[in-house]
């Protein structure tokens, strides 16, 4: 099983939808919770970024986190066309020895449609 | 704009080249980490860098090499190229551990 698992899509919607992106993890001692909005030929952009179980909202997007079911997600309100591009989560913790695991999901390819 | 300098923007080079990726990190960020990203693959990591130190290693091959120097800046060196190294290279730097990576816009590496 891998530690991250992310649906790859591709998925579509029309303009003003509501898109709900998810990962599912496997490491329970996973902590901070992130996801990064990738457009093309460009690098990963910090989107959102969580500890807690819980939600977290910063204008259309929405992160929400369930420990106890290892599972999280992104919520966008009101998509628009801007917001097509591969969306990323990844998590982190502390490994042995003090360093940082740092695991990245394959990401989503997300398209709106005008 | 992330605060992170990748140069250059495109590579073309032969098999059997070597070359050289930079990266400034965000001003303050000590930790420097590479990655590489395949045409419809995720993200792989190959090497982060704390403070000029080595800190942890990936999947990085032994034809590939990288240190981050006293000014904080980090360079990849690739060598020995293949066909099957064209990707894109990402640096991202963090301030501390556990903190989110800041991403570059990358170096775009072809091998011909």
């Amino acid at each position: 099983q891998k530690e991250v698992e992310q649906d790859p899509g591709p998925l579509s919607v029309p303009e003003g939808a509501i898109v709900s992106l998810n990962c599912t993890y496997s490491n329970s001692a996973f902590q901070y919770f992130m996801w990064y909005r990738q457009y093309s030929r460009k690098g990963p952009e910090l989107l959102m970024y969580t500890y807690s179980s819980g939600n977290k909202e910063d204008g259309r997007f929405t992160a929400q986190v369930d420990k106890s079911s290892k599972y999280i997600s992104l919520f966008i309100r009101d998509s628009q066309p801007s917001d097509s591009a591969t969306y990323l989560c990844a998590m982190s913790a502390k490994a042995q020895g003090g360093s940082e695991k740092l695991v990245f999901g394959k990401g989503t390819k997300l398209t709106v449609n005008p | 704009d992330s605060g992170v300098t990748q140069t250059p923007k495109h590579l073309i080079t032969a098999t059997g080249q070597r070359v050289t990726l930079r990266c400034s990190p965000r001003s303050g960020d000590l930790s420097v980490y590479w990655y590489q990203q395949s045409l419809d693959q995720g993200l792989q990591f190959l090497i982060q860098y704390y403070n000029g130190e080595e800190r942890a290693k990936g999947n990085i091959l032994e034809r590939f090499s990288a240190q981050q120097f006293p000014d904080l800046h980090s360079e990849l060196n690739l060598s020995s190229l293949e066909l099957g190294d064209s990707a894109l290279y990402f640096c991202a730097s963090s301030g501390a551990d556990l903190s989110p990576l800041h991403f570059g816009n990358g170096t775009r590496l072809t091998v011909t």
